[in-house]
Order: structure tokens, then sequence, then C-alpha cells
């Protein structure tokens, strides 16, 4: 059962349109991350936020913005779509102590024509 | 800086057969370890962690024990069944820096054949 929210779970869209995708999750933690996840299953780290109003870039070079208004919530945003931002979403959610587990929604799969 | 490499995939195991996925991490400090495991269509969800050295994770029937001399944390299963088909990553926290910032395995694929 899920405590962290992403929608939609599926996206198809053209390029050039700005899309957001939505994370929220109800634990009250004040960690939050974004990861984008390859066909290989591989994962890349691409923002995290220690709390409201703190956002950082994470591993891998994004073209996305985040954004921390409230704890609850960490949307993602493309300004512009392109079809080499095709690609699985993951976001997840922890206390930040180092032996904090990470809970993941269960992602957003973008597919942009 | 901080790092996990994991057992290539994937792998492909009769039904009850043992299985292992071999997890070895770099790490600055004294990281906490984790597997997670994603089925078909979800994100991840945590199937086992260890904390300090000589811990052993359990859940599930899977078991990792924190090895501190061999740097790993190597996931094991006496007798897997179809339903444990699903991608397996291994992952570190390091307390150091970046405390809950973790550091994944590229995800190891399990197939289980009746």
């Amino acid at each position: 059962e899920a405590d962290i929210y992403q929608t939609p779970r599926y996206l198809v869209i053209g390029t050039g349109k700005k899309i957001t995708l939505e994370c929220s999750q109800t634990m009250g933690h004040d960690k939050m991350y974004w990861y984008q996840q390859d066909p290989g299953m591989e994962l890349h780290l691409i923002h995290y936020s220690y709390g409201v109003n703190s956002t950082e870039k994470g591993d891998l070079s994004s073209e996305s913005t985040v954004s921390r208004i409230r704890t609850e919530h960490f949307p993602l945003t493309l300004e512009s779509a392109r079809p080499s931002h095709t690609s699985q979403y993951l976001c997840a959610s922890n206390l930040g102590l180092s032996d904090s587990p990470l809970h993941f929604g269960n992602g957003t799969r973008l597919t942009v024509t | 800086g901080d790092s996990v490499t994991q057992m290539e995939g994937p792998v492909t195991l009769s039904e009850e057969a043992f299985l292992t996925i071999n997890c070895t991490y770099t790490a600055t400090g004294y990281p906490s370890l984790f597997w997670y495991v994603q089925y078909p269509g979800e994100g991840l969800q945590l199937l086992l962690k260890a904390t300090k050295a000589d811990d052993k994770g359990s859940n599930k029937g899977f078991e990792a024990t924190y090895r501190k001399e061999t740097t790993s944390f190597h996931l094991e299963k006496g007798s897997v069944q179809v339903s444990d088909s699903a991608v397996y990553f291994c992952a570190l926290s390091d307390q150091n820096t970046n405390a809950g910032k973790s550091t994944f395995g590229d995800g190891t694929t399990l197939t289980v054949k009746p």
C-alpha cells in the first residue's frame, strides 16, 4: 500500500509540450527524491530536496526542474518535452537518516512523441 | 565516492532453486545497506536492510549479511518461487555525507520458471 503517490501513471505527449509530474507523500518525510529509470532498469538521481524551499540537482543532469513549497508535495516539470525525455520517473521519500529506507511511488511512464 | 556493484543479470532459475545475487560496495564511512525489489509496473519497495557489520537482514525468506571485511551484502534465498520474479537492487546510504541519499547498483533481473 503506497504512502507516496505519483500521477499520472502513464503519459503520452507531443514534443514541445510542458508537463508536470506530480508526487505527494503522507508520511511527513522531509527528504524527497526524483529518479529516472532506464529501460535497462538503472536508476539515476536527478533531483532531491531536504525540506521546504530546498532543492538540489542530482547525479544525472536533467532539463527538468522541481519545487518544494509544501513538505508533502514535490512536483517535477519539463518546460518543453523532447523524445529524449521518454523514460520512467520514480519519486521517493525518507526520513533522511542513514538507516532510513526509501519509500517509492509507482512511477510515471512518460513517452514523448 | 560511494559505489555499489551487483551481479549482472538476467538470472533465470527453476522454481525451488537456491538464489544468490552478489553485491559489493565502496563507501567512505559506515553505510547502511539495503536490498529493494521492483515488481513489473511498480516502484521499488524495501526487501531488507542491515545497518552495521555482521547484521543480518531478512524478509520473505530472503537474507543478506553485512560483511565489512569483504564489503559485501549478498542476497540469498533457499527456494525461489515464480512470484519472486522481479528486479532486485542493492543500495547503500552513507552516514557521513548526504545522509538519506542512496547509491544504487544497476539492478539484477530474476526470472523464476515453474
